[in-house]
């Protein structure tokens, strides 16, 4: 168990829907992380926050958003959803941002079907 | 730009084989970060391993072993004595230093590893 907390653990959902994920980072973590994990596109950085601020986008769609809240769960926001967006949604969490490394810890994932 | 480079995509030895996993890897940043990331059945994303760009001794855990050459930019993967439970999805990953707030991971596609009984 990595301690990094995320709800819910399937959806499933129709095209055009709009869906929410929730992340719980590790206790005293500060940054959290978004990653997709698709057959296609396989395992790619979606977006990151550091203690409420956003400081770093990867490839993310103009559809989705994201936040970090003040008690440091984030949400990441899925709308006008596509076929294309079924997959594995992993949330990470870390101490600190660069320059000292931390290990990113993951959570068990939000598996999304979209039909 | 940075990128991880999984040639082999299937893997499929007998138990008690030895078997290797390959990474290369590409970056301009003269400090970086690699790493190992076993994906079971079930799904999560378990860390294996994280190796510095500064320290280039390999290391060995039980029977893990990782051989980092920065020579040649790879970070190569052996499990030794493999066994069924070692049956996964594996990922090298790359952080690079130099993008400062910017720790995301850039992971290879992945080596579906098979271990038969």
């Amino acid at each position: 168990d990595s301690g990094v907390t995320q709800t819910p653990k399937h959806l499933i959902t129709a095209t055009g829907q709009r869906v929410t994920l929730r992340c719980s980072p590790r206790s005293g973590d500060l940054s959290v992380y978004w990653y997709q994990q698709s057959l296609d596109q396989g395992l790619q950085f979606l977006i990151q926050y550091y203690n409420g601020e956003e400081r770093a986008k990867g490839n993310i769609l103009e559809r989705f958003s994201a936040q970090q809240f003040p008690d440091l769960h984030s949400e990441l926001n899925l709308s006008s959803l596509e076929l294309g967006d079924s997959a594995l949604y992993f949330c990470a969490s870390s101490k600190t941002q660069g320059p000292i490394y931390n290990e990113q810890f993951f959570g068990p994932g939000t598996r999304l079907t979209v039909l | 730009a940075q990128k991880v480079t999984q040639a082999q995509t299937e893997i499929s030895v007998v138990e008690k084989e030895d078997v290797t996993l390959d990474c290369v890897y590409e970056t301009r940043d003269t400090t970086y970060y690699l790493f190992w990331y076993k994906q079971p059945p079930s799904g999560e994303l378990v860390f294996l391993i994280r190796r510095n760009s500064f320290d280039e001794q390999n290391e060995i855990s039980g029977r893990y072993s990782w051989n980092f050459q920065k020579s040649t930019s790879s970070f190569n993967f052996t499990i030794t004595a493999s066994q069924v439970v070692d049956s996964a999805v594996y990922f090298c990953a790359l952080s690079e230093r130099a993008a400062g707030a910017n720790s995301k991971l850039t992971f290879g596609k992945g080596i579906t590893l098979s271990v038969r009984p």
